[in-house]
């Protein structure tokens, strides 16, 4: 089972922030939080991924909080094309543990920018 | 385009054929996953590969599935006597295993149709 929870759904208005809460209350020390999206008929986009700090890149800021049991996605400025599902993962790092280094996905939260 | 590329696209076949996809992973990538997207549903994990080592296999791979990743490059997904049940996308990732962290890139995915 997915370590993570969503909403279903969520919905943002074009050129605003969209952000895009997940919960993980038993993640543990050396697992990771990745964020990937699917846009409809296509395979999972890797969008981020952090452990513990905030985290910037140019498609999205993740935000960790403090004692790591939850995270936001932060889309700066939505556009039509950011509509997809969004999955939150935990994972552990594969070389620290020697684990499969598989993903669990859930249903995600699925976003639909409106104009 | 995250290099990874899967073929065909689509496959649509009658119930109690055999079919077969391919996965062309990111070259150097020595890891490569299979998952299996049902609609509606986060893609879940079937098998997995460390160069040519099939290493992991999920109780969802029945004995009519087999994988095989011939030295260590491109993989083969066999889906034998295929009935309506399997109809799915099924995706390709891989992974460089050996920094301290790894990100999954996906390939476009295999839409498979069973009538």
């Amino acid at each position: 089972d997915a370590k993570t929870t969503q909403p279903p759904s969520m919905d943002c208005a074009e050129g605003r922030a969209a952000n895009l809460p997940c919960n993980h209350s038993t993640i543990s020390g050396n697992e990771y939080v990745y964020w990937y999206r699917q846009i409809h008929s296509q395979g999972p986009q890797y969008i981020i991924h952090g452990l513990k700090n905030n985290e910037t890149n140019e498609m999205a800021s993740l935000i960790i909080t403090e004692d790591r049991k939850s995270s936001t996605l932060i889309l700066p400025h939505a556009t039509l094309r950011d509509t997809a599902v969004y999955y939150c993962i935990v994972r552990v790092v594969i070389v620290l543990s020697g684990n499969t280094g598989k993903l669990i996905f859930g249903q995600g939260t699925t976003l639909q920018v409106k104009p | 385009d995250t290099g990874v590329s899967q073929n065909p696209r689509h496959k649509i076949t009658k119930r109690g054929q055999n079919v077969t996809f391919r996965c062309d992973p990111i070259s150097e990538h020595n890891r490569l996953y299979w998952y299996r997207q049902t609609l509606g549903q986060g893609p879940e994990f079937l098998t997995y590969f460390q160069n040519e080592a099939q290493l992991e296999k999920s109780r969802l791979l029945s004995d009519r599935f087999s994988a095989e990743r011939p030295k260590g490059s491109f993989s083969t997904l066999e889906i034998q006597r295929t009935e309506q049940g399997d109809s799915a996308m099924y995706l390709c990732a891989s992974i460089y295993r050996g920094v301290s962290t790894d990100t999954q890139y996906f390939g476009p995915g295999t839409r498979l149709t069973v009538l």
